[in-house]
């Protein structure tokens, strides 16, 4: 049963300091989504790559956030320095195909807190 | 501003009944809405309409999309305790670039 991965699933940190979030897509999907839910904003893009490459991390703080696939079995979501602010479940997703979006599989989620 | 709005924001039915869950959107370059169900987890994938008036139907699931008035609506029939949940709504504006809505919170009691 094929299903995107992340790791780690919850995580608690200090103002200040890095966080990594990692997510393997599945197997053979071409297609890579970030996502940050909350509470008030709900589901948010923060950025996407396909074929590994970025499209678009637009909807990503670009002072603080960083988003990479260093190759196809990985990607991952850097937080440095992390705030408070940052507080949210972050989703992976991947997907299939030309457009990829009757496909897209969400990962398991990381839940973080930043104190 | 691009926006996805969704009503009601809560929903409290009872087994068997029926609910109708609305999704209204502005965006600039519309390419498809699609409806997730979260539960407490990932949301998982429903639907995805890109015609108008094009019903998609899975069980007692279904949905349609209204183009020109810009708003989809999700239906549940003969709802069950396992259909609580919260629905989403996305709508992809270009290409790979999803607007979620905030949800709608539905709970079925027995």
């Amino acid at each position: 049963d094929a299903r995107v991965t992340q790791t780690p699933r919850d995580k608690v940190t200090e103002m200040g300091q890095e966080v990594t979030m990692r997510c393997q897509p599945i197997l053979g999907h071409n297609t890579v989504f970030w996502y940050r839910q909350t509470m008030m904003q709900g589901l948010e893009l923060l950025a996407y790559f396909r074929n590994r490459a970025p499209l678009d991390d637009s909807g990503m703080p670009k002072d603080r956030f960083s988003a990479e696939m260093p190759d196809a079995t990985l990607a991952t979501l850097k937080i440095q320095p992390s705030e408070p602010r940052d507080s949210a479940v972050y989703f992976c997703a991947s997907g299939l195909g030309t457009g990829g979006r009757e496909t897209q599989y969400f990962g398991p989620g990381t839940r973080l807190l930043v104190l | 501003e691009d926006k996805v709005v969704q009503s009601p924001l809560s929903l409290v039915v009872h087994e068997g009944d029926t609910v109708t869950l609305n999704c209204s959107y502005e965006v600039t370059n519309f390419r498809s809405l699609l409806w997730y169900k979260q539960e407490k987890k990932a949301p998982t994938f429903l639907f995805m309409l890109t015609s108008s008036g094009i019903e998609k139907k899975s069980g007692r699931l279904s949905s349609i999309l209204d183009k020109k008035e810009l708003f989809s609506i999700l239906n549940i029939t003969a709802t069950q305790t396992g259909d609580s949940a919260v629905y989403l709504c996305a709508v992809e504006r270009g290409t790979y670039k999803y607007i979620f809505g905030t949800g709608t919170r539905l709970k079925v009691l027995a």
